[in-house]
């Protein structure tokens, strides 16, 4: 049972266009939300993360916006750039059973994104 | 943040032998993460490593085919043992940020192919 989805294995867009990342969510324990991106040989880099206090936040050219009582959301890239191609994992958070401490993060299974010059 | 050495990078191994997989952070750390990616799905977390005690290993994962060690607060090795094909997947240890205790850093990973 996938609590954190990302329908869409792969994406392509021209440089210089958007990127519109999703990913859905069943969870509704869920509070915190994270995108990482991965290039090829690498572990995943965090790149934006939202509360579920907020329904967008921004940083740069990365978008992230939330839409709870739909249980989505998404990260948009703005203008996009060919250094950009790479896997995106959603990843969702929520308190750890029995843990005072990390919180477990669940993600999604990734979405790569090819930016053609 | 935090520097995370992972290694090997990458290995073939023949099936029914084992490999380690060294992690070194920069830092000290209370809590690390071993997760596991097979081709095209996402991030599963194996066990959460805490020095001092066993680690705590998630459902599907058990600690005699993923014996996992934590030495110190920087160091932490992952074994898959007795592999098969099956076990071919990227193999990631991470930490943990300070926000929330949530944002994770990653190795490079140890892309583990059986043969």
């Amino acid at each position: 049972d996938q609590q954190v989805k990302q329908n869409s294995p792969s994406l392509s867009v021209q440089e210089g266009r958007i990127s519109i990342l999703n990913c859905d969510y069943t969870n509704s324990m869920f509070d915190y939300f994270l995108w990482y991106k991965k290039y090829p040989a690498e572990g995943p880099t965090f790149l934006i993360s939202i509360s579920s206090i907020k329904d967008k936040n921004e940083d740069g050219r990365f978008t992230v916006f939330l839409n709870k009582s739909a249980k989505h959301l998404s990260l948009h890239i703005v203008p996009s750039q060919p250094g950009d191609s790479a896997v995106y994992f959603c990843a969702a958070s929520a308190e750890w059973p029995d843990s005072g401490s990390a919180r477990q993060l669940t993600f999604g299974s990734g979405t790569q994104l090819t930016v053609l010059p | 943040s935090a520097v995370i050495s992972q290694k090997p990078s990458r290995d073939i191994c023949q099936r029914g032998t084992s490999l380690t997989i060294q992690c070194q952070v920069d830092s000290q750390v209370t809590m690390m993460f071993w997760y596991r990616q097979q081709p095209g799905q996402s991030l599963t977390l194996i066990a959460t490593a805490n020095q001092g005690s066993e680690a705590t290993y998630e459902s599907g994962f058990v600690i005699d085919k993923f014996p996992i060690s934590r030495p110190n607060l920087t160091f932490s090795t992952l074994t898959v043992s007795n592999m098969s094909p099956e076990d071919s997947s990227i193999y990631l240890c991470s930490v943990r940020g300070a926000v929330l205790n949530t944002e994770a850093f990653f190795g490079q990973g140890t892309r583990l192919t059986v043969v």
